[in-house]
């Protein structure tokens, strides 16, 4: 079984701390990715990563970094956090995709409160 | 703009049929995902529809229609465990997992 864990389920930070959200995966999947989940939105997609030391900005960035030193492991950065980012943090993994298959594997997510 | 469209609440009865409707407007499309959350849980994956028709999955089936950009996902023989919530996703990116979530579909399955 595909195993996505993150190092924290629930995560209390103050406003303009720096805070770092871990992701691995023992898999060996090429693609990982961070969502922030919000009621009512959904899942947004902040950024991704096809491998190592490379990654693309996903549709809100802002306020977020991230790193990918080792393929198994990702890591989300809020550089100075701030209340908006108060959220659900979900991070995923997936092999590169053909044409008709398309599987993202879940980790089970970090609620952060920045108070 | 980018954008997907789905119920936010269903309500439906054990041992029913129910179909969780998705429509979407976006910049790129290579295929239609849906996947699983229960309540504090992780979403799990339930379909990807690359192609126009059904596909099914056990009590699950994923239909597509690229021309009318529309998807569904029904749910035959409902048990209570599939109280839950249903994101449908849209694939933008050729490599895959550029995901485009709709804001999800609450359903619960009343005995």
């Amino acid at each position: 079984d595909v195993k996505v864990t993150q190092s924290s389920r629930y995560l209390v930070k103050r406003t303009g701390e720096k805070v770092f959200l871990e992701c691995v995966q023992d898999m060996d999947h090429e693609n990982m990715f961070w969502y922030r989940q919000d009621p009512g939105l959904g899942l947004r997609l902040i950024y991704f990563s096809y491998d190592v030391k490379m990654k693309e900005k996903g549709d809100i960035p802002e306020g977020y970094s991230v790193s990918r030193e080792k393929k198994e492991r990702f890591s989300l950065i809020l550089e100075s956090a701030s209340t908006n980012q108060t959220s659900m943090y979900l991070c995923a993994s997936s092999t590169r995709q053909g044409p008709f298959t398309d599987t993202q594997y879940f980790g089970p997510g970090t609620r952060l409160t920045v108070l | 703009g980018q954008s997907l469209e789905q119920p936010s609440e269903v309500t439906a009865v054990e041992g029913a049929i129910v179909q969780i409707n998705c429509t979407y407007q976006t910049s790129g499309f290579y295929g239609l995902s849906w996947y699983q959350q229960h309540d504090g849980g992780a979403p799990t994956f339930l379909s990807y529809n690359a192609l126009d028709g059904l596909e099914e999955t056990g009590r699950f089936s994923s239909f597509l229609s690229r021309s009318d950009s529309y998807g569904y996902l029904l749910l035959q023989e409902l048990q209570m465990k599939d109280s839950a919530s249903y994101f449908c996703a849209v694939r933008r990116g050729n490599q895959g997992g550029k995901l485009i979530f709709g804001q999800g579909t609450e359903l619960s399955v009343k005995p």
